[in-house]
């Protein structure tokens, strides 16, 4: 059964301080890894794509990385703000599949 | 934001109730799917609908219904709500399927009494 693991579940850090969230995924065959960020009461919204090449991908402060032979990724948050408050969510896709399957996401809490 | 519009965006209805919650895009996107999301549990797929009149169950399906008679229209019907039903209800639409990226509505936030 595919599945997709993250840690920590929640996460609470200071305004400006650099943090990393992980996921972990025995999806297969792989075909590609996606990071969303989900904000109180809307819908998620994709930050990064990974596809099996690559390893690291950057949006601004956000930089996910790939490791396609222990499966693992993570996301790297550089600088904290307080609208990095939020819900982190992993999501990895299957070759063929039309349905992702999504982590349970981490909670992540940024005070100043 | 994509054009992808859910409604109603908060219902309180009663145990054994029909209630039917709308999605509703204008990206003309092939795919379209139903999650719903609790504490604890992240999303997960009721159903999914991959062209008109085609759709697929979800890993948690029981009690659901679907219909998707025009493409930019996926309608969820609860035939008959139950208090594990309450919920946050996300419609998401993609373009080549779960190859690509989701888009998501609003949600709807649905309490049954």
């Amino acid at each position: 059964k595919n599945q997709v693991e993250q840690s920590p579940q929640s996460l609470i850090i200071l305004e400006g301080k650099n943090c990393t969230l992980q996921c972990n995924y025995t999806v297969s065959p792989f075909s590609n890894l996606r990071w969303y960020k989900q904000d109180t009461g809307r819908g998620p919204v994709s930050l990064t794509i990974m596809t099996f090449s690559e390893n690291t991908k950057s949006n601004g402060r956000y930089t996910a990385t790939l490791d396609a032979d222990t499966k693992q990724s993570s996301l790297h948050i550089t600088a904290s703000q307080l609208s990095d408050s939020a819900s982190y969510i992993c999501v990895v896709t299957s070759g063929g599949s039309y349905i992702p399957t999504f982590g349970r996401g981490t909670s992540l809490i940024v005070h100043p | 934001d994509a054009g992808i519009t859910q409604s109603p965006r908060h219902k309180v209805t009663e145990t054994g109730t029909p209630v039917t919650l709308r999605c509703h895009q204008t990206e003309n996107h092939r795919y379209m799917y139903w999650y719903r999301q609790d504490p604890g549990h992240g999303l997960r797929l009721i159903h999914y609908s991959y062209g008109v009149k085609d759709t697929d169950k979800g890993e948690v399906s029981d009690g659901y219904s679907v219909s998707r008679s025009k493409t930019e229209d996926f309608l969820l019907t609860l035939e008959s709500a139950t208090s594990s039903q309450t919920s946050v209800y996300f419609c998401a639409i993609s373009e080549s399927g779960g190859q690509g990226e989701q888009f998501f509505g609003p949600g709807t936030r649905l309490t049954v009494l």
